[in-house]
């Protein structure tokens, strides 16, 4: 079946580092992809997403390009601030599964002045 | 605000008892999603709903039910509570059926003790 891998956290990382969070997929056909984020407390986010290879999608600064030939979606963020702590969840909604969302493990991430 | 809403936010419940679960989609959204988060397992999909149909099931237990209603929104019943259940419990609703992004409520956290 259709599956998510991130790279496990936490990831520390100091102010205005450059961040980047492994994800790959396992799925038929062409699925859409998303990265999600949930700060302490809260529900989950839509950060960004893509729908067919070769799409980037970006918001707020992060970045994700859809990668059909190695099955990955890495974010990516060029300088982090103390205010993206949080966990980053991967997924993927493929064909035919009815709009549901398949989720990595998520990834926490700690910024530190 | 992502214009999904779940009540109540907390509940402590006791092994053995039934609780349910109230979630309302965001305006237009015909399908919503119902997700479990645990420490142990992650993310997990439990059901989707479209329009008043169950459309996909996922790692639901037997114990557990949901429907949605005319007005949309739907409910999630959890029954013969186990020590185990404790987890947040996330919905999540979309316009689409297929490959498109979720908007999540703020969760509630179930307690059994």
């Amino acid at each position: 079946g259709d599956s998510v891998t991130q790279m496990e956290g936490p990831v520390t990382l100091s102010e205005e580092a450059f961040l980047t969070i492994n994800c790959t997929y396992t799925a038929t056909g062409y699925p859409s992809l998303f990265w999600y984020v949930q700060y302490p407390g809260e529900g989950l986010q839509l950060l960004l997403k893509a729908t067919k290879a070769d799409d980037k999608g970006s918001n707020k600064g992060f970045e994700a390009t859809y990668r059909k030939e190695t099955t990955s979606f890495h974010l990516e963020k060029g300088s982090v601030q103390v205010s993206d702590s949080a966990v980053y969840f991967c997924a993927l909604s493929g064909n035919n599964q009815g709009g549901k969302l398949i989720f990595g493990q998520g990834t926490e991430l700690s910024v530190k002045p | 605000d992502s214009g999904v809403t779940q009540t109540p936010k907390h509940l402590i419940t006791a092994t053995g008892q039934r609780v349910t679960l109230r979630c309302s989609p965001r305006s237009g959204d015909l399908s919503v999603y119902w997700y479990q988060q645990s420490l142990d397992q992650g993310l997990q999909f439990l059901i989707q709903y479209y329009n008043g149909e169950e459309r996909a099931k996922g790692n639901i237990l037997e114990r557990f039910s949901a429907q949605q209603f005319p007005d949309l929104h739907s409910e999630l019943n959890l029954s013969s509570l186990e020590l185990g259940d404790s987890a947040l419990y996330f919905c999540a609703s979309s316009v689409e059926q297929e490959r498109t992004e979720a908007f999540f409520g703020q969760g509630t956290r179930l307690t059994v003790v």
